[in-house]
């Protein structure tokens, strides 16, 4: 999976706890993406970074927040989780933004399923 | 707003078979799109990207058509084989660059 870690890769938690799930790569790709994937619909972006303390919101950033200390590192908390947060999240990386240039593949991690109960 | 989507969301097919996935988006005016395959349990990995300005893309046995006056895409899998067996997604780059998904097309090759 081009070098990228997903820490856990199952996650089972209660409604109101706070939960961070861990991405982290050994490509020094400066990009890096937290997607949630549910069923019926395409994956969705949450955060993205575009270096260490550098990032910025996705379409469905409400109620999560990132943070990035190390290049290698790129951390998604939940802060106070809810049952619409169950999903399986994945995180990408790519070298180039593919949010500006046209030819940009990402890469993935192997995904985390969160169940919140 | 683009809008991607992808039918059949589920298809099953004889080993050996040659087979079309399809996907369709609301919007031309895109940078590209990218087919991705998904296994079970796994991430997803990126198996052809069509550049606006291109109408095909081959690899092996897949061949992947853009028409964007028309908003399709196609997938094109030749002699399908049960390793071919998974999700197949395709995502295009708006203009705003981007990235819309379709939910994806869950492939079956019977032995």
């Amino acid at each position: 999976d081009a070098g990228i870690t997903q820490s856990p890769r199952h996650k089972v938690t209660e409604t109101g706890t706070p939960v961070t799930l861990r991405c982290h790569q050994t490509e020094n790709h400066r990009y890096m993406y937290w997607y949630r994937q549910d069923p019926g619909h395409g994956l969705r972006l949450i955060h993205y970074s575009y270096g260490v303390k550098d990032t910025d919101k996705g379409e469905v950033s409400d109620g999560y927040s990132v943070s990035r200390s190390k290049t290698e590192d790129f951390l998604l908390t939940l802060e106070s989780a809810t049952s619409s947060q169950t999903s399986v999240y994945f995180c990408a990386i790519s070298d180039g933004k593919a949010q500006e240039t046209d030819n940009e593949k990402l890469f993935f991690g192997s995904g985390t399923q969160l169940s919140v109960l | 707003k683009q809008e991607v989507t992808q039918i059949p969301a589920a298809l099953s097919v004889p080993e050996g078979e040659n087979l079309v996935l399809n996907c369709s988006f609301t919007d031309s005016a895109i940078y590209n799109l990218q087919w991705f395959r998904q296994d079970p349990g796994k991430g997803l990995t990126s198996l052809l990207l069509i550049q606006s300005s291109q109408r095909e893309q081959t690899s092996g046995r897949l061949n992947a058509s853009l028409d964007k006056s028309s908003g399709r895409s196609t997938l094109y899998i030749a002699a399908s084989q049960p390793g071919d067996s998974a999700t197949y997604l395709c995502a295009v780059q708006d203009s705003n660059y981007q990235l819309i998904w379709g939910a994806g097309t869950k492939l079956i090759i019977k032995p």
